[in-house]
């Protein structure tokens, strides 16, 4: 059966860096992409960013863009996403999320989800 | 402020039906079929219930469907029972610019 594991919890001090990973499996891993979407505490769902897992293209969201890269290792079956100069705002969990449009497009219709990872930022 | 707007909650008694809508603009549901709804407890992953406005994943009750007009969405959950009470989230792809926006959620309370 399809899974997404994700890594454990993060605590980072502003300005640091964090790496999330989330490992994949019951699935040929670069047939589809991945989006990753962010939960802060008691908020709603914000969308992040999508890679193509087989060719490796990324979009982010605006509001991110610089901050923001995510990454594959198609041999492991893990992406990642890695998040610069934390700011207490960025406190949230992370989920990774499959998405349904296959190797190139992204439909942002996603059927597997990750179980998320918290990632707090404090001093 | 999110994009889609959801009612923040809804209520209903066991076996009644409850529909939650999820209202966009030109730009995002009402120019793609790419509206998706999730279930989620507190503490817990979402849980994909709805994609492409109408279809349900492998093993999602029947009880749940959605549907689309103009620019609005709506998820409606029949035979309501204690364990729909979730937050439910809608979520549609919005071009090459946006991409993807979210509704802000709907808080399920099953009376």
């Amino acid at each position: 059966q399809v899974q997404l594991m994700q890594s454990g919890p993060e605590m980072k001090k502003p300005g640091a860096s964090v790496k999330v990973s989330c490992q994949a499996s019951g699935y040929t891993f670069t047939d589809y992409g991945i989006s990753w979407v962010r939960q802060a505490p008691g908020q709603g769902l914000e969308w992040m960013a999508w890679i193509s897992v087989y060719y490796g293209y990324t979009i982010y969201t605006e509001s991110l863009q610089g901050r923001l890269t995510l990454t594959t290792d198609t041999s492991s079956k893990i992406a990642y996403m890695e998040m610069r100069s934390l700011r207490s705002d960025d406190t949230a969990v992370y989920f990774c999320a499959r998405d349904t449009g296959g190797r190139a497009g992204m439909t942002a219709q996603f059927d597997y989800w990750g179980q998320g990872s918290l990632v707090a930022v404090g001093s | 402020q999110s994009a889609l707007t959801q009612p923040a909650s809804v209520s209903g008694s066991p076996g009644q039906s409850i529909t939650i809508s999820c209202t966009g603009t030109s730009s995002d549901v009402g120019s793609y079929n790419l509206v998706s709804w999730y279930q989620q407890y507190p503490g817990k992953a979402p849980k994909t219930i709805i994609y492409e406005v109408t279809k349900r994943p492998s093993g999602v009750s029947n009880r749940f469907s959605g549907s689309k007009s103009v620019n609005t969405a709506s998820l409606t959950i029949s035979g309501l029972q204690s364990e729909d009470e979730a937050d439910y989230y809608c979520s549609s792809y919005a071009g090459s610019s946006t991409h993807v926006v979210f509704g802000g959620g709907t808080r399920l309370t099953v009376l």
